[in-house]
């Protein structure tokens, strides 16, 4: 079965300095990962993803992920934190091709950007 | 294009009530997914539906059901309210082709039901 973990519930950085959040997955095949962020009262909105292309995914609002195989890890990373980022982050793998569309959550990282 | 609409965004019910929540998705997009948000239990799949059959489903009981309409509409019922149903109520849309790819789900704004 997929799933992931994040390790981290909650992390605060200061403004402007890097954001580190940990995501490991388990999955039986070579899986489709994501980051979703979801800001106070809102829907979830896509950062990025990766889908067995490059290993280092670049997504929206200077963040970026890398697959790492060996480690069975994608952790979300941007060089320079802003007050905007302050969200919950969520690590998902799909099911495998073939077998269903279904999302698997994480727990979910909250986002602490201190000014 | 348009993004993925929920409607309400907001419902207040009482115990013992059923709810219809409703769901558009991205045009052109022909998979709708369910997920349930609580504090405590965090997102969990509900059930997708694809080309208006339910293809597939979650841990949840019986009261939860939903269809798909020709348009690719969703509606989502949940029966015989309880306290614990109170949530946000995500809707997904993506591609979702047969046999499915790892598609891309986007998430509309949510319902949020609050059962008292």
């Amino acid at each position: 079965a997929q799933s992931v973990t994040q390790l981290d519930s909650h992390v605060s950085v200061s403004e402007g300095t890097p954001v580190l959040l940990r995501c490991n997955y388990s999955s039986s095949y070579s899986p489709s990962l994501f980051w979703y962020v979801q800001h106070p009262n809102k829907g979830l909105q896509l950062l990025l993803k990766y889908t067995s292309a490059a290993t280092l995914v670049k997504g929206i609002n200077g963040f970026e992920a890398e697959f790492k195989k060996s480690e069975t890890s994608f952790h979300l990373t941007k060089p320079s934190a802003h007050m905007s980022d302050a969200a919950e982050y969520f690590c998902v793998v799909s099911d495998p091709p073939n077998t269903g569309n279904q999302f698997y959550f994480g727990t979910g990282t909250s986002l602490t950007v201190i000014p | 294009k348009a993004g993925v609409t929920q409607t309400p965004r907001y419902l207040i019910k009482t115990r013992g009530q059923q709810v219809t929540l409703s769901c558009s998705p991205i045009s052109g997009h022909r998979s709708v997914s369910w997920y349930q948000q609580t504090p405590g239990q965090g997102l969990q799949f509900l059930f997708e539906y694809f080309s208006e059959t339910q293809r597939n489903k979650g841990n949840f009981p019986g009261r939860f059901s939903g269809r798909q309409f020709s348009n690719s509409r969703s509606e989502m019922n949940v029966s015989t309210l309880e306290l614990g149903d109170s949530a946000l109520y995500l809707c997904a849309s993506s591609l979702g082709d047969y046999p499915p790819p790892r598609g891309t789900q986007y998430f509309g704004p949510g319902t949020r039901l609050l059962v008292l």
